[in-house]
């Protein structure tokens, strides 16, 4: 299976910070790399899909790059709404699998 | 307006069965893969099962196969997760998701399993 590790697992930042989320893969994945937030007591939204893609209705503050087994999500100006747990998947092969998630709270 | 709807969750004795239904509207259900993910309280999200548009292929986590089955009905827009011999650590919220473009592009809102004595 492909494991997907993510860091930091939390972080605090402030409204307006630039906010960085690395996902390192054990094996490459193509292009196959999507991003997920979670907030308490919801299900998941995908933010982005192949690595870069942003789901329709997702603000341009945030982007995705990365190539190969290493890959990022950033959010360029962080808003009150963006808290919440952000997860990485990746869909090159069976069995799908995210990472452990990074909790995103506010200062 | 798409919208996905579960039901089904129950708090069940360790080694029952139990059936998950996930409703599906809006959205034209045959042309795409359904599939469930999991979520243990307090922990991250672990994809179970998904199924081929016209169910012919099935793919499951390691950890269930031989104890779930995922099915659909195309007719009555619902996708199903037959859960059996179930155990302690199958306990979770249960998500239906539609894919997307080798993604899980929406989800319902979730049923609770526990599985305890």
């Amino acid at each position: 299976d492909i494991q997907m590790t993510q860091s930091p697992s939390s972080l605090s930042a402030s409204v307006g910070d630039r906010v960085t989320i690395t996902c390192r893969a054990s094996q490459s994945i193509s292009r196959y790399l999507n991003w997920y937030l979670q907030k308490p007591g919801k299900a998941p939204k995908l933010l982005i899909y192949t690595i870069s893609t942003l789901q329709s209705g997702v603000p341009s503050r945030f982007s995705g790059g990365g190539s190969g087994t290493d890959f990022t999500l950033t959010i360029s100006s962080l808003q009150p709404e963006d808290f919440g747990t952000y997860y990485c998947q990746q869909s090159q092969s069976n069995p799908w699998t995210f990472g452990q998630g990074t909790k995103v709270e506010f200062k | 307006e798409l919208q996905l709807v579960e039901s089904g969750g129950d708090l069940i004795q360790p080694g029952g069965s139990l059936r998950l239904s996930c409703a599906a509207s809006g959205f034209f259900f045959s042309d795409y893969w359904m599939g469930w993910v999991r979520q243990a309280p307090g922990k991250g999200l672990e994809w179970v099962a998904n199924i081929k548009k016209d169910g012919s292929t099935r793919y499951y986590l390691d950890s269930v196969k031989g104890r779930f089955t995922v099915s659909r009905d195309n007719d009555k827009n619902f996708v199903y997760l037959q859960m059996n011999s179930l155990r302690a650590e199958d306990t979770a919220v249960y998500y239906c998701a539609r894919h997307g473009n080798y993604n899980f592009e929406s989800w319902g809102q979730g049923t609770l399993v526990t599985v305890s004595s």
